[in-house]
């Protein structure tokens, strides 16, 4: 299994300003996605990371908002842009590989702002 | 299009009793079916899979799941619920054949096991 670790784990931010997500995965992995999460309610996937190519978004979802890099196989950020309080959720970082079949989590960053 | 249903908000079991969380998946091709639980501010964690083979499967903390074609369901099981089982649980399908294809996750399921 892949362990995944994430950060900051939370933060609470200012109106109009960016954050950016890290995401560190302990192997190589083929998929990585990124998901906005409200408490106790399902996952909604905003983009899958590809690595050394512009991230492919979900419906709703813009690059311009929220910018994803993935510079190799282990390691991608989200960053959420501009941001306003509807932004607050929590936003988790996941990852898959072909073989294993499933995907595994980050702890999640839980996003305020204000 | 991928889609799963998860039937019950929130399941209420009693310590020691046999809990079951429902799950209904609709999928093309011929799916992979997974279960997560998710605890108090972390991530999921992964519980279990289905992906070819024997109907049941079993995963981590003596969980389980049955796979059943016909009704295309994949329920959650365990014979003895602890206190400490519970959380929020969710079921997510992949379609077997489309190894681009992301995960859906269904719209979760609250169990609470009372003492």
């Amino acid at each position: 299994s892949a362990v995944i670790s994430q950060k900051p784990s939370r933060d609470i931010c200012q109106r109009g300003t960016s954050l950016t997500i890290q995401c560190q995965v302990d192997s190589q992995v083929t998929m990585m996605f990124w998901y906005r999460q409200q408490p106790g309610q399902s996952l909604t996937l905003i983009a899958t990371a590809n690595q050394g190519s512009e991230a492919t978004y979900e419906s709703g979802f813009v690059i311009d908002k929220f910018p994803i890099s993935r510079p190799n196989l282990t390691f991608s950020t989200l960053t959420v842009s501009n941001m306003s309080p509807e932004d607050s959720s929590i936003y988790l970082c996941s990852a898959a590989d072909m073989g294993a079949r499933e995907a595994f989590f980050g702890q999640g960053t839980r996003l305020t702002v204000v | 299009a991928q889609s799963v249903a998860q039937p019950e908000d929130q399941v209420n079991v009693a310590e020691g009793n046999p809990l079951t969380v429902k799950c209904t998946y609709s999928v093309s091709g011929n799916p992979y079916l997974f279960w997560y639980v998710q605890y108090p501010n972390r991530g999921l964690q992964f519980l279990l899979k289905y992906i070819t083979g024997d109907n049941l499967v079993k995963g981590s903390y003596g969980f389980e799941a049955e796979f059943n074609k016909s009704q295309t369901s994949f329920h959650l099981k365990k014979p003895s619920a602890l206190v400490s089982d519970s959380a929020l649980y969710f079921c997510a399908v992949r379609d077997r054949g489309n190894y681009g294809q992301n995960f859906v996750f269904g719209p979760g399921t609250r169990l609470s096991v009372l003492p």
